[in-house]
């Protein structure tokens, strides 16, 4: 069956060093795959979008990889702020247009 | 403004009742989904409707029922409820299938 593994785990790291989430997927071919944001208490955000054809997609401190060999995604944030604290959701989209989300990580930046 | 509202943001109820979430969004897209996201936060799709159809519907039981009015409201709605149902649902809007999601704040449902 289809599978997205996130860290469960919170991932704790100290202001200004980049935090890397890692989201696995199996018995998957994904067209698109997402990155969000969600805070307690509110919805998801919508951060990057990367194609299965790409490898690499910045936007400012943000950064996503997309190894479909591997069939894994890496999430870095670099130069990270305490603002940065929330749990990050992978999702993989197929060429039907279903979007199906993992669990999400946590991540907790202290000052 | 407010890109996709839903109502209630809370909803308390007994067992056995019927209740509506209402989500309308202004944003001009054409595709609207209800996603439902239990305490494991798992995030699930529900359903989906694109210019009225409805295009993905998950296995959900029959008791919940999206209805669109028009494109830019996609209501659910939950007949009979039980306390399993007792989640966060959250609507979202998209501009076409491919693209990102937009979420409303939730709605924070809780059966007694």
């Amino acid at each position: 069956s289809q599978k997205i593994e996130q860290n469960s785990e919170a991932l704790n790291i100290q202001e200004g060093k980049t935090a890397t989430l890692t989201c696995n997927y199996t018995n998957y071919s994904p067209a698109y795959l997402q990155w969000y944001r969600q805070d307690p208490g509110r919805g998801p955000v919508f951060l990057l979008l990367i194609r299965e054809n790409e490898k690499e997609k910045r936007k400012e401190r943000l950064k996503v990889t997309f190894d479909t060999t591997l069939k894994q995604s890496l999430f870095h944030i670099t130069a990270s702020q305490p603002a940065d604290s929330a749990t990050y959701l992978c999702a993989l989209e197929n060429r039907y247009s279903t979007l199906t989300f993992g669990k999400g990580t946590m991540l907790l930046v202290s000052p | 403004d407010t890109a996709v509202s839903q109502t209630p943001k809370y909803l308390v109820t007994q067992m056995g009742n019927d209740k509506s979430i209402k989500c309308e969004q202004n944003l001009g897209h054409d595709t609207m989904y209800w996603y439902k996201q239990d305490s494991k936060k798992f995030l699930k799709i529900m359903f989906s409707y694109n210019n009225k159809e409805l295009i993905i519907n998950e296995t959900v039981p029959n008791r919940f029922s999206p209805k669109s009015p028009d494109k830019a409201h996609l209501n659910l709605h939950i007949n009979s409820l039980e306390l399993g149902d007792s989640a966060v649902y959250f609507c979202a809007s998209s501009q076409d299938q491919s693209r990102k999601r937009f979420f409303g704040q939730g709605t924070r449902l809780t059966v007694v």
